[in-house]
């Protein structure tokens, strides 16, 4: 079983920029996630969507911060303009309906906002 | 707000010794506890769960004991092996939510 595949790997980018990160989940997961991982810091949750519906994105910065999920399979987060802050590394993860045992994260992508 | 805790940034242990890592809780709400493994450059990986109908849980070296009074669960790795240095994460949450809350971790490492 493929796992989830997330792009790019790395990115740097300067303060004012925008960026976009893509994630494919592992396939039939109904139930994908964003996190954000800083430095030091366990990963928090962004967003998370149900097929292609948002069920939480409490925790979005929604001024800044958007993602999608079309025709819910595989999914991208934006952010702009970055700030420094922002530096971190998003992770993507899905699951399928009903269980924790397929809750499978990708690799994820280190954003370097200078 | 921090609503999981690991207070304990770095473990070293020597292989073949257990490893105990422990993780502290606020939300009464949460009921399910889960621990993951992370290598640097990939994502976290499932370990091990347990529910909070439980108090332990055991999966070959691996055991996660809860102590729901105290909102305090433990890893117990036995024996450590070169292999398990890696970040611990401990994450919480309630059934048939799905949203981890996690700790800010802690870095195991093995000596030889």
């Amino acid at each position: 079983e493929a796992g989830v595949a997330q792009s790019p790997r790395y990115k740097i980018i300067e303060k004012r920029q925008s960026v976009a990160f893509w994630c494919n989940p592992i396939s039939g997961h109904a139930t994908l996630y964003w996190y954000q991982q800083i430095l030091g810091q366990g990963p928090k949750l962004l967003i998370q969507f149900q097929n292609n519906g948002v069920v939480d994105d409490s925790q979005l910065p929604k001024d800044r911060f958007s993602a999608e999920r079309l025709k819910g399979v595989d999914s991208t987060l934006k952010i702009q303009p970055a700030k420094l802050e922002d530096s971190a590394v998003y992770l993507c993860a899905s699951s399928a309906l009903g269980g924790y045992y397929g809750y499978t994260f990708g690799s994820g992508t280190r954003l370097t906002v200078v | 707000d921090q609503q999981v805790k690991q207070n304990s940034p770095s473990l070293s242990v020597q292989e073949g010794r257990i490893s105990i890592l422990n993780c502290d809780y606020t939300n009464s709400m949460f009921d399910y506890f889960l621990w993951y493994k992370k290598y640097p450059a990939e994502g976290p990986t499932f370990l091990i769960s347990i529910s909070s109908i439980k108090d332990k849980n055991e999966d070959g070296r691996f055991t996660v004991f809860l102590n729901k009074s105290a909102k305090h669960l433990s890893l117990h790795i036995v024996p450590s092996q070169p292999g398990d240095s890696a970040v611990y994460f401990c994450a919480a949450t309630k059934t048939n939510d799905y949203k981890l809350s996690f700790g800010a971790g802690t870095t195991v490492t093995v000596r030889a």
